[in-house]
């Protein structure tokens, strides 16, 4: 148990679907992010909020929304993905945006057919 | 342009031994992370340093600032040890990650 849930563990969706990645921590962290893992590509950084705010966006596609409804839950809306989506995502959070020690949780598996 | 290279890409060991995963970073960092990533996709945070070294069990992280490279050693291996290794950069809000190392000790 890490201390940061994700559901769903697994999600498949048709390209014209919308769904949502739900990202939940009890920690007591100020700093929440969304990773996105490809086959044999490193880990990318998709969204960060600290303290509730969004303070990093590198430059996503629009067809992922992030959402930060308070300091302990993180989504990520999905709607019009392509086959290149599919990836593990993974949720994450810290105390501190990059200077301390990183929870991640078990990912969401997502296949877009 | 900060870049993160970590070698080998690959290591294959026998149970016992002493290993060294390495990781390069081209630009100065406040901090440099350590994850082991099992099968099945869970990420712990190992370490995170911006200095010397630091231990935890089996595993020690070094790190040394002038040459912009740190080490990750596992004393004793075992097959429970069998995962992927990734280190990352924090400098200047940005959080680069390498492309890590499957590791994989044999019975």
């Amino acid at each position: 148990e890490t201390g940061v849930t994700q559901t769903p563990r697994h999600l498949v969706m048709g390209m014209t679907n919308k769904k949502s990645l739900k990202c939940e921590q009890h920690l007591g962290h100020n700093a929440m992010y969304w990773y996105k893992q490809s086959a044999k590509k490193p880990l990318e950084l998709m969204f960060v909020y600290s303290l509730e705010e969004r303070v990093e966006n590198n430059s996503v596609p629009s067809r992922f929304s992030p959402e930060c409804p308070n300091s302990s839950h993180l989504f990520l809306h999905l709607h019009t993905l392509q086959p290149e989506d599919s990836a593990l995502y993974l949720c994450a959070s810290s105390q501190v945006f990059g200077l301390s020690p990183l929870h991640f949780g078990n990912g969401t598996r997502l296949t877009v057919t | 342009k900060n870049e993160v290279e970590q070698s080998p890409q690959n290591l294959t060991a026998q149970e016992g031994e002493f290993i060294t995963i390495n990781c390069s970073y081209s630009v100065g960092i406040s901090a440099l992370h350590w994850l082991q990533q099992h099968p099945g996709g869970g990420i712990v945070s190992l370490f995170m340093l911006s200095s010397g070294k630091k231990k935890h069990g089996r595993l020690i992280a070094t790190i040394n600032i002038q040459e912009k490279h740190s080490s990750l050693h596992i004393t004793a291996s075992h097959p429970r040890d069998s995962a992927v290794y990734i280190c990352a950069d924090y400098n200047t809000d940005k959080l680069i990650f390498g492309t890590g190392t499957r590791l994989q000790v044999f019975p």
